[in-house]
This record gives C-alpha cells, sequence and structure tokens, in this order.
C-alpha cells in the first residue's frame, strides 16, 4: 500500500529559529513530491520535487529529494509567526499526466513571538 | 483567474438527509480531485476525473458516496443519505495535465451532519 509519512506531527519554535520538516514515502511509480502549506483554509502550494538532489528554494523556504532514500525535507530558516500552519507532503504517483496525490498527516508547525 | 470555486462554503445537515456539493476547477484545467479532510484521517483523495471520466474512485468511502463530472466546468460530489461520521471538510481541486500533478484547491465546504 502506498503511504506517506511526516515527522514530527508537531512544532513549536520560536521566531527566528530554523526547522526541517521530513516526509518520507513507500509509493509504486513515484512521479513528484509535493509541499503544500495550510493556514485556516485551503492548502497553497509550496514546491514541486521531481528530481534528487537538487534544492528548490523560495525565500527563506527550501526543499530537497532524495530518491534513493525515498525523502524529501522542507526547511524553514528565519522562521515568523506567520509560517504557523499545517504543512503537507503529498506524492504523486501513477502512469496519467496527472495522476493522484497521496498525503501524508501533516505536519502543525507553531512559531511564537 | 477565479481560482477553484466550491459551494456551499458551509453546510448543516440532519442525519440521513441528502448532500450535494459543488466544484468549478479552473477554466483549461483538465483534472478534478475531490478530497475529504478530518483531523482524525487528514487529507484523503475520494476520486479523480481526467477529461471529465472518472479515473480512480478507490477512495470513495461507501456506496452513499457518487461524484459526477457532467462537463468540463463543474463537478458534484452528492452523499445519500449522509451520517454524522460524514462531517469533514470536502476540497475540491484542479490541474492541467503536464504541470506534473500541480493541484489547486478550492475554499473547501464544511460540512456537520447532525
Amino acid at each position: 500500500e502506498d503511504k506517506v509519512v511526516q515527522s514530527p506531527l508537531s512544532l513549536v519554535v520560536h521566531e527566528g529559529d530554523t526547522v526541517t520538516l521530513n516526509c518520507s514515502y513507500e509509493v509504486t511509480n513515484f512521479r513528484s513530491l509535493l509541499w503544500y502549506k495550510q493556514e485556516k483554509k485551503a492548502p497553497t502550494f509550496l514546491f514541486m520535487l521531481t528530481s534528487s538532489g537538487i534544492e528548490k528554494k523560495s525565500g527563506r523556504l527550501s526543499s530537497i529529494l532524495d530518491k534513493k532514500e525515498l525523502f524529501s525535507i522542507l526547511n524553514i530558516t528565519a522562521t515568523q509567526t506567520g509560517d504557523s500552519a499545517i504543512y503537507l507532503c503529498a506524492v504523486r504517483t501513477g502512469s496519467s499526466n496527472t495522476g493522484k496525490l497521496i498525503f501524508g498527516q501533516g505536519t502543525t508547525l507553531q512559531v511564537k513571538p | 483567474d477565479a481560482g477553484v470555486i466550491q459551494s456551499p462554503r458551509h453546510e448543516v445537515t440532519e442525519m440521513g438527509q441528502e448532500v450535494t456539493l459543488r466544484c468549478k476547477p479552473i477554466s483549461g484545467h483538465n483534472s478534478l480531485f475531490w478530497y475529504r479532510q478530518t483531523m482524525m484521517r487528514g487529507l484523503e483523495l475520494l476520486i479523480y476525473f481526467n477529461n471529465n471520466v472518472p479515473i480512480d474512485d478507490s477512495g470513495m468511502p461507501e456506496d452513499r458516496f457518487s461524484a459526477k463530472m457532467p462537463n468540463a466546468s463543474f463537478s458534484t460530489l452528492k452523499i445519500q443519505p449522509s451520517e454524522p461520521r460524514d462531517s469533514a471538510v470536502y476540497f475540491c481541486a484542479s490541474s492541467l495535465s503536464g504541470q506534473g500533478g500541480t493541484q489547486y484547491f478550492g475554499p473547501g465546504t464544511r460540512l456537520l451532519v447532525l
């Protein structure tokens, strides 16, 4: 059975700290791994990773994929209270152009002032 | 760009009633996904369509759930009869083939079945 596991499930840090969120997966027919941020409403897209070892970066957020060890990390540096959210990792599988996404449980991040 | 539109945003109903959730995907997107999110189970994929055709409905929990996509700009998720355990937030998402799986989510419908 395909599965995506995130850790930790929850994390509390102070502003300015750096955090690393983990996502490991076991799926057949891997196509890509995606990170989403969910605040009070719907998830919003952060990154899509398809190749190992290539870091994607957006401001204070960065992510990298290791297809050999089957995991990805999401780093947030100099955290701010606005980073408080649930961070979802999802793996796309399937042979069609879109396939389906299998989500992890999410990591709930709380950044305190 | 209006984004994915869902209606209603909130629904409160009584057990046994029929519930219909609606979704309008982003114009030009040809894949549509229905998800359910609860505290206990997280985000689960229920069903997805490609070019209006259901591709995988293995996530649909029971026969009480059904989904249709009569055309490229509209989809419904129906629960009949509804039960309290169906209470959740239901998200619709759409994507464009070739974008490699980047899905854009609607605001969700918060369903409460009493």
